[in-house]
């Protein structure tokens, strides 16, 4: 146990619909980082919060935003879903100690399986 | 894009030690050298980290080489359990860039 945690767990949904997937990090973590991974590809760095603040960001469609909020919990917003957003979606944590540079390692949790119909 | 190439695939017996080589020439010189490893679709797991010297903890062992250009992960005794993905990633303080893995199938 990674000690992140995210739901929902599975998720199906049809297409132009709009879903919202919710992370926890691991206790102490100020930095959370959303990534993708399509059916059989790699994992596709979304974007990443640090403190309620985004710090980066990666592939990440218009029609996705995230947040993360006061007690540093974060939530991923997909929305106008296509067949293609079908995927796993996973958040880790992470603490950063110096300000920008992450000099530890990341904590995933288990992911959000979502299947667009 | 990732700074690291590996092998797409490797098979290893099970009992033996399975070494996992990574190519990182690019490497900087604040750069460390991390591997993490997913199984069959669960969140990527942490291994180990290194920036010079050679480290080892109760999973595995990272070996670098002197000038930094290459690593190799070391599952001393690798179990059916051991079988994943494993990713070499170069970082510092940067977002963490996946790369397609080395599929490390071990074998009964």
């Amino acid at each position: 146990d990674s000690g992140v945690t995210q739901t929902p767990k599975h998720l199906i949904t049809a297409t132009g619909q709009r879903v919202t997937l919710r992370c926890s990090p691991r206790s102490g973590d100020l930095s959370v980082y959303w990534y993708q991974q399509s059916l059989d590809q790699g994992l596709q760095f979304l974007i990443q919060y640090y403190n309620g603040e985004e710090r980066a960001k990666g592939n990440i469609l218009e029609r996705f935003s995230a947040q993360q909020f006061p007690d540093l919990h974060s939530e991923l917003n997909l929305s106008s879903l296509e067949l293609g957003d079908s995927a796993l979606y996973f958040c880790a944590s992470s603490l950063r100690t110096s300000g920008v540079l992450n000099t530890g390692e990341l904590f995933f949790g288990e992911g959000s399986r979502l299947t667009v119909l | 894009d990732a700074k690291t190439t590996q092998p797409t695939s490797m098979d290893c017996a099970e009992g033996r030690a399975a070494n996992l080589p990574c190519n990182h020439s690019t490497i900087s010189g604040n750069e460390y050298v991390y591997w993490y490893r997913q199984i069959h679709s669960q969140g990527p797991q942490y291994i180990i980290h290194g920036l010079k010297n050679n480290e080892t903890n109760e999973m595995a062992s990272l070996i670098i080489t002197e000038d930094r250009k290459s690593s190799t992960l070391i599952l001393p005794h690798a179990t059916l359990r051991d079988t994943a993905v494993y990713y070499c990633i170069v970082n510092y303080g940067q977002n963490f860039v996946f790369g397609p893995g080395t599929r490390l199938s071990v074998l009964p």
